[in-house]
């Protein structure tokens, strides 16, 4: 089936520095990608869908400033956490629809544990 | 908005045992639900869908539009059906969770 990476699958950073995490379509091309926030023992929140060459479109309360998408490519969406703080430590999960897929299957990605520090 | 609700956080039960995780939901149009699943260290990964009307590794889901519901249920439990299990409502672009249920199978 559909893979879906992330990379890195773990990162720690410094309070105040910037950390990107990239999505990538391995066999298959996704005009649409989403980004996902997961804390301990809770739900999937969606954060931004991610559309190849446009804005990313951001849910209610995510700031697009702090959280900075781009989807440069078919296969490639990549998350920038800015200034990261403490609180933005998290599980940041992305999936991507196969544009092929008429039934719309979404394949998801291994995840990303950020860690602020 | 829509919504999705699964009422059980943990489920436990023995293995041989029937299982019934339920899920809920809220949505003004016409829905299209899933059921995903999440082993230890594992994504998150399709389990069924219910357009497809299909069985998948024994679990059933049937959407119930008078009750707004789609519980996912298997007769008989297995140990390596232990996981996170989410419901999740598609509308649009947009895929919305449940808050998952721990399954548990003793053996």
């Amino acid at each position: 089936g559909a893979v879906v990476s992330q990379h890195p699958s773990r990162v720690i950073c410094k309070s105040g520095t910037s950390v990107k995490i990239e999505c990538r379509s391995l066999d298959f091309q996704a005009t649409t990608m989403f980004w996902y926030r997961q804390f301990p023992k809770q739900s999937l929140m969606l954060m931004a869908t991610s559309n190849e060459g446009s804005k990313a479109t951001y849910e209610q309360g995510v700031e697009k400033d702090k959280f900075l998408i781009n989807h440069a490519s078919l296969t490639l969406s990549t998350l920038t956490v800015t200034s990261a703080h403490p609180e933005d430590s998290s599980f940041y999960i992305c999936s991507a629809r196969d544009i092929r897929d008429s039934g719309n299957t979404i394949y998801f990605g291994e995840g990303s544990w950020l860690t602020v520090v | 908005a829509q919504r999705v609700t699964q009422p059980e956080k943990l489920l436990s039960v023995f293995k041989g045992a029937p299982v019934e995780l339920k899920c809920n939901y809220s949505y003004s149009g016409s829905p299209e639900l899933f059921w995903y699943v999440q082993y230890s260290r594992q994504r998150l990964q399709l389990l069924l869908r219910h357009i497809s009307r299909e069985s998948i590794k024994g679990f059933t889901a049937d959407l119930n539009k008078g009750e707004t519901s789609f519980h996912l249920k298997k007769p008989f439990a297995q140990e390596e059906d232990s996981a996170m299990y989410y419901c999740a409502l598609r509308a649009g672009n947009m895929l919305t969770f449940g808050g998952g249920t721990r399954l548990m199978v003793k053996p």
